[in-house]
């Protein structure tokens, strides 16, 4: 089946940017999503993207898509400590109503 | 507010009980999707409905699970003879059809099974 994978734990210090990544491996990949998750929340929708795309940009949020390595990355520009959360990275693949996610990366921000 | 709204927020029960938790979707929405989330992990897809129907369930919905919309609106999911191993939290999400593939997602239930 589908699999989406992230690394676990980034930390970074207050005002640099961060970068997010994911992998995927559905060739079939419509939509890419990036959702924030703050502790005892729920999901909420941050960016996503059209697999048609390498790139979008939202504000301080940047997202990159490579679709012939399967990798996705979210950076998000001068980082603040409200960013602290787990980043989960999504694919919705064609055809499909489910949504795959990753592990989550934790975001840990640095004074 | 007119986002997606669960209820309870958590639940606390004993192995053996049944448990049913609700979602009332955003209300326009005419997909609604459940989704369970274990410590440490990403959200897993359970099932989803297009207005009342059931079109698709994991196969992580054993047949001690069950889902329902009966009008349409509102949706169940209930647990009968719960097990440790259904300690999550239960995420349910909503979207109208022919947008975008947004899915947007309630505050969650946790369920904890002692």
């Amino acid at each position: 089946g589908e699999d989406v994978e992230q690394s676990l734990f980034l930390s970074v210090r207050e005002g640099d940017s961060s970068v997010i990544n994911c992998t995927y491996t559905d060739s079939s990949s419509t939509y890419l999503y990036w959702y924030k998750q703050e502790p005892g929340a729920g999901l909420q929708l941050l960016t996503y993207i059209f697999s048609n795309m390498d790139m979008k940009q939202d504000q301080r949020l940047t997202v990159l898509l490579n679709k012939k390595d399967k990798h996705l990355s979210l950076r998000i520009a001068d980082t603040q400590t409200g960013d602290s959360a787990i980043y989960f990275c999504a694919d919705l693949g064609f055809g499909n109503e489910k949504l795959t996610f990753g592990t989550g990366t934790r975001l840990t921000i640095i004074p | 507010d007119t986002g997606v709204s669960q209820n309870p927020r958590h639940k606390i029960t004993k192995r053996g009980q049944n448990v049913t938790f609700r979602c009332d979707p955003i209300s326009e929405h005419n997909r609604l999707y459940w989704y369970r989330q274990t410590l440490g992990q990403g959200p897993e897809f359970l099932t989803y409905f297009q207005n009342e129907a059931q079109l698709e369930k994991s196969r992580l919905l054993s047949d001690r699970f069950s889902a329902e919309r009966p009008k349409g609106s509102f949706s169940t999911l209930e647990i009968q003879r719960t097990e440790q191993g259904d300690s999550a939290m239960y995420l349910c999400a909503s979207r109208l059809a022919g947008v975008m593939g947004e899915q947007f997602f309630g505050p969650g239930t946790r369920l904890t099974v002692l």
